[in-house]
């Protein structure tokens, strides 16, 4: 059964880095797919923030391309989310999950971790 | 303002059929594939539907999709109390490289 876990800090002050990691259990994460990182702000929607493939090949949120790095470590099995420069606005739920897609027309999640709330506060 | 358009809410009876709509443009939806996620209260968003009409694994043939033009929608029949989430449609849009979502519909069983 495949698995995805979020980690890392539950509160980040404005203007640092906030930083998570998923670690993926029951999949190897070289074997395919993209991985994945979308946010959820309090009572909002669904905010698509990158997604990476094992061989590093990438895509970032237009809007958020300026401040992101996802990056993925296959001897540990995981990936991982660093956003820059935080304010308020970016105090969400952040989900990682499973891509199928790669850019072309065909790109849906399969597969979501629990999600782990990170607040931007001081 | 989300790139593809959802109806606020929707509600319907137990037992009765509601239909979502998921409405793009013919950069996204009316050349990509779409996918549709259900997010009951509390938890993570779960694939319902993806490549417009497909089903993963698991998931009752009471949820259905599909596509015509620029617009999407979703269907579920005999409703149930636990049906009563928010679902979003999903979809890549080349012109962004982007994956776009649309703002979400919630569904009352009332």
């Amino acid at each position: 059964q495949v698995q995805l876990q979020e980690s890392g800090p539950g509160l980040v002050k404005p203007s640092e880095t906030l930083s998570l990691t998923c670690a993926v259990s029951g999949y190897s994460i070289s074997s395919g797919y993209y991985w994945g990182w979308i946010r959820q702000p309090p009572g909002k929607g669904l905010e698509w923030i990158g997604s990476i493939y094992h061989s590093g090949s990438n895509y970032y949120s237009p809007s958020l391309k300026s401040r992101v790095t996802i990056s993925v470590d296959t001897s540990k099995n995981q990936f991982s989310l660093k956003l820059n420069s935080v304010t308020a606005a970016d105090t969400a739920m952040y989900y990682c999950a499973r891509c199928f897609g790669g850019g072309g027309p065909r790109w849906y999640f399969d597969l979501w971790g629990r999600g782990t709330l990170v607040t931007v506060s001081s | 303002q989300s790139v593809l358009t959802q109806p606020p809410s929707v509600s319907a009876a137990p037992g009765q059929k509601v239909t979502i709509s998921c409405s793009g443009s013919s950069s996204n939806i009316g050349n990509t594939y779409v996918s549709w996620y259900q997010q009951l209260p509390g938890t993570a968003p779960k694939l319902l539907i993806y490549d417009n009409d497909e089903r993963p694994s698991g998931i009752p043939d009471r949820f259905s999709g599909s596509k015509s033009g620029t617009s999407a929608t979703l269907g579920i029949t005999g409703l149930q109390t636990g049906d009563e989430a928010d679902y979003y449609c999903g979809t890549w849009d080349p012109s962004l490289s982007a994956v776009v979502f649309g703002g979400g519909t919630r569904l009352t069983v009332l």
